[in-house]
């Protein structure tokens, strides 16, 4: 059965700080893997998604993930985080049978 | 596209009482799921619908837990009798069917308490 891993469950940076955020899952198959985003009240937003080809992928805002298949992880990545940033990321993995993290919450202090 | 359409947003009922939530999926997306998040659990996926036929329904918690899709622009999730561990927000997803590639789009979702 797949699951997903986020080993991070609050995580605090201050303005320019850069962030990395634990994923790790398990899956048998091909592997679509995503991170969401949660801002406060709202509803998820697709950050970005690998489905094949190149395992460093870009998104919104300026993230970026990479796909290391040796290591089953799918870290995010964002060089300088903004206050804007706050909110819950979440990584999930799967193809119709989604599964999400536990998701890790962001507080970038301003 | 006004995107995924849930309602209502707030729900409070007491127990016991039957909920509906709904949902309206974007056109032309072939899936839906239907989540439940909680402090507690996270985001879970309760079933998804693939051309309007319940797939998968192994993350419905229990039989006080029923799910429709009479047609392909619109389902419901009902929980008759509710109970306060019922309370959460639920989300509604939908999803394109492109070769496997399975990008979600969720709703706003609706917030459920149960008192």
């Amino acid at each position: 059965a797949q699951s997903v891993s986020q080993h991070n469950h609050h995580v605090i940076l201050s303005e320019a700080a850069s962030l990395e955020l634990g994923c790790n899952y398990s899956y048998g198959g091909t592997v679509n893997l995503f991170w969401y985003v949660q801002y406060p009240g709202q509803h998820l937003q697709l950050l970005l998604k690998y489905f094949s080809g190149d395992p460093l992928v870009k998104g919104i805002k300026g993230f970026e993930a990479e796909f290391i298949k040796s290591k089953f992880s799918f870290n995010l990545r964002k060089p300088s985080v903004q206050w804007s940033d706050t909110a819950e990321y979440f990584c999930a993995v799967g193809r119709n049978d989604m599964r999400f993290g536990a998701g890790t919450r962001l507080t970038v202090k301003p | 596209d006004a995107g995924v359409i849930q309602s209502p947003r707030h729900e409070v009922t007491e127990m016991g009482q039957e909920v509906t939530l709904r949902c309206k999926p974007i056109s032309g997306h072939d899936y839906l799921f239907w989540y439940r998040q909680t402090m507690m659990r996270g985001l879970e996926l309760l079933i998804y619908f693939n051309n309007n036929v319940p797939i998968d329904d192994s993350g419905m918690p229990e039989d006080r837990f029923s799910a429709k899709m009479p047609n392909a622009s619109f389902s419901t999730l009902k929980i008759q009798p509710s109970e306060p561990r019922d309370s959460a927000v639920y989300f509604c997803a939908s999803s394109p069917d492109r070769r496997g590639h399975n990008e979600q789009f969720f709703g706003p979702g609706t917030r459920l308490t149960v008192l």
